[in-house]
């Protein structure tokens, strides 16, 4: 079974730093990834996702994420955090039975910006 | 196009009485999906509807039915509601791409159960 591990349920940085959020995932097959933002009383919005390919992935709103099959691991990064980056982001792999497809999400990490 | 909508946005309900939860998409996606979200738990799937016609369980389904009305819309039924129903509910639908999928999330309906 796919499980998701998001290390870190807040983390804090200043605008301008760099944002690093943690996202270990265990999977018996090749996975599918994706990290989603919830801004606050708002659903979950995808913000990118790693399927095949290329292991960088590139988001919305200056976002990324590598996919790290030694490392089982898909960070999201951003280069300078904005305050608008506030928000909650899940990190979820696509688990696949037969026909039936399922997200497993991480419990989440609460970003703050800092001014 | 509006993608995923739900109503209510917002209940208060006793414990013990019902209520149905509406999703609706616009986006001829053929899986749709219920989850709950709770602090510190991310989300965690209650049922889905792989395509019309279909549901099944989750991960959590206990205490909750649904129904697949058309491809349109997937309802999420409380029959008796209990406290530990209290939450948020989201529903999603998903195209697919072979073996890709990806899901789009509604706004969210938030439950009180007293």
């Amino acid at each position: 079974a796919q499980s998701v591990t998001q290390l870190g349920s807040h983390v804090s940085v200043s605008e301008g730093a760099l944002v690093l959020l943690r996202c270990n995932y265990s999977s018996s097959v090749p996975p599918y990834l994706f990290w989603y933002v919830q801004y606050p009383n708002q659903g979950l919005q995808l913000l990118l996702k790693y399927t095949t390919g290329a292991t960088l992935v590139k988001g919305i709103n200056g976002f990324e994420a590598e996919f790290k099959k030694s490392e089982t691991s898909f960070h999201l990064t951003k280069p300078s955090a904005h305050m608008s980056d506030a928000a909650e982001y899940f990190c979820a792999v696509l688990s696949r039975s037969g026909s039936a497809r399922q997200l497993t999400f991480g419990s989440g990490t609460q970003l703050t910006v800092l001014p | 196009n509006a993608g995923v909508t739900q109503t209510p946005k917002f209940q208060v309900l006793k414990t013990g009485q019902s209520m149905t939860l509406q999703c609706a998409q616009d986006m001829n996606h053929n899986s749709m999906y219920w989850y709950r979200q709770d602090p510190g738990m991310g989300l965690r799937l209650i049922y889905y509807s792989a395509s019309e016609g279909t549901t099944d369980k989750g991960e959590v389904p206990n205490g909750y039915n649904v129904s697949r009305l058309n491809k349109r819309e997937f309802s999420l039924r409380l029959e008796s509601a209990a406290p530990s129903q209290t939450s948020v509910y989201f529903c999603a639908s998903s195209v697919r791409q072979g073996y890709q999928e990806t899901q789009y999330f509604g706004p969210g309906t938030r439950l009180l159960v007293l």
